[in-house]
């Protein structure tokens, strides 16, 4: 079993739709916990940060952990097409990022 | 914000011969960095941990002799790739933190390289 599992996709949503992007992780040393969006050809960028359990919105985008059901969770509001993006959830306990396989998303118009 | 530099974005080189990719923290000091492999459609693969100072950590089954990096300073760290195969070619980036374990880990723009 790896430590983080993330539906590959792809997931194709019309704009403006709900998405709703998320990852089970199995070690209960995680403790930070992050998701990244890829764009072809680049390097992930940073788009939330989270170290406990709850809600964190940051603009469209919510980032939703339970650390009970090691489950983590990133919604994004009123997609856009420029969200059309890979995103990944990436987890660490000592700075060490575990990453999930990322999910590949495609607004359309 | 933090910002991590990578360079150069894209290289080609010919088999056998050895390659540099150079991962700089703009703006803070990292006493850690790290460095992954992304084959297409993948998710990033931890190839090693960079520290400053002292030897580098690598992951299972990542030949050292193969990927050299050298952590020299607080704000650089270096990979070559020695002796590139064509199996080599993939996307290489390094990532960096400010702080501590957890704080936020920023990633460079990532270095395309090809052996030809």
């Amino acid at each position: 079993q790896k430590e983080v599992e993330q539906d590959p996709g792809p997931l194709s949503v019309p704009e403006g739709a709900i998405v709703s992007l998320n990852c089970t992780y199995s070690n209960s040393a995680f403790q930070y916990f992050m998701w990244y969006r890829q764009y072809s050809r680049k390097g992930p960028e940073l788009l939330m940060y989270t170290y406990s359990s709850g809600n964190k919105e940051d603009g469209r985008f919510t980032a939703q952990v339970d650390k009970s059901s090691k489950y983590i969770s990133l919604f994004i509001r009123d997609s856009q097409p420029s969200d059309s993006a890979t995103y990944l959830c990436a987890m660490s306990a000592v700075g060490k990022l575990t990453f999930g396989t990322g999910t590949r998303l495609q607004v359309t118009l | 914000g933090a910002v991590v530099s990578q360079h150069p974005s894209r290289v080609i080189c010919k088999s056998g011969t050895s390659v540099k990719i150079e991962c700089r923290s703009l703006d803070f000091q990292a006493t850690t960095m790290f460095w992954y492999r992304q084959f297409p459609k993948q998710s990033l693969m931890l190839m090693a941990t960079s520290n400053e100072g002292s030897k580098a950590t690598y992951e299972q089954g990542v030949e050292k002799d193969k990927f050299l990096i050298n952590h020299a300073s607080l704000t650089l760290s270096t990979l070559t790739v020695t002796s590139a195969h064509p199996e080599d070619s993939s996307f290489y980036i390094c990532s960096a933190s400010p702080g501590k374990a957890g704080n936020t880990i920023y990633f460079g723009e990532g270095s395309w390289l090809t052996v030809v």
